[in-house]
């Protein structure tokens, strides 16, 4: 069956440090695959899109990859501070010859940065 | 700048009663435009999209319908609701065809049935 799967279910580290959390995903062939951060009664913002094609993508501190091979991701977030602290999710299109997207999320891992 | 709307922010109703969510988008023409359901301790669920004013698509088979009256005014409804209907309701948009990828959320509406 396909599924989508964040491991982690909650991650704690020190600040300062670099976070890395992991998605999986089995019998999908994605295009794309998104992160979006969720706060505690918020809904998701997105983060970063990175396409099949591209191997590591940057914003500011944060650095994602894509593997095709192994069906992971790894989105890291370098020099941590406690107001990254939030759920973060990974996402992707189970249908990209839709006409909209239908987008699947992983469960998310709940990141924890203490000073 | 685009911004998405929903209301109410918290609801409270008994089993059996309706429901009515509104979404609402600004400063953007013919959204694709999303409902999730995200219950406590899950991920998100995709429960119905559009592509164009009356254009809905279901998901997953359940209690809850889906209106889109104007283009950018999206609505979820049920007749009657169950205990299970409980849960974090999010609206979303993206823009339409090739540039679709990315998801703009609304700030949610919290749903108790008791």
């Amino acid at each position: 069956s396909q599924k989508i799967e964040q491991n982690s279910e909650a991650l704690n580290i020190q600040e300062g440090k670099t976070a890395t959390l992991t998605c999986n995903y089995t019998n999908y062939s994605p295009a794309y695959l998104q992160w979006y951060r969720q706060d505690p009664g918020r809904g998701p913002v997105f983060l970063l899109l990175i396409r099949e094609n591209e191997k590591e993508k940057r914003k500011e501190r944060l650095k994602v990859t894509f593997d095709t091979t192994l069906k992971q991701s790894l989105f890291h977030i370098t020099a941590s501070q406690p107001a990254d602290s939030a759920t973060y999710l990974c996402a992707l299109d189970r249908a990209p010859d839709s006409s909209a997207s239908k987008i699947i999320f992983g469960s998310g891992t709940r990141l924890s940065i203490r000073p | 700048s685009q911004t998405i709307h929903q209301w109410p922010a918290t609801l409270v109703q008994p089993v059996g009663s309706p429901l009515s969510l509104e979404c609402t988008v600004e400063g953007t023409s013919n959204p694709n435009l999303y409902w999730y359901r995200q219950a406590a301790g899950r991920g998100l669920q995709l429960l119905f999209y559009s592509v164009g004013i009356g254009q809905i698509s279901s998901e997953v088979p359940q209690n809850l319908s889906a209106s889109r009256p104007q283009d950018r005014q999206f609505i979820l409804s049920s007749k009657k609701l169950l205990l299970s209907d409980s849960g974090f309701y999010l609206c979303a948009w993206s823009h339409p065809g090739l540039a679709r990828d990315t998801q703009y959320f609304g700030p949610g509406t919290r749903l108790t049935v008791l």
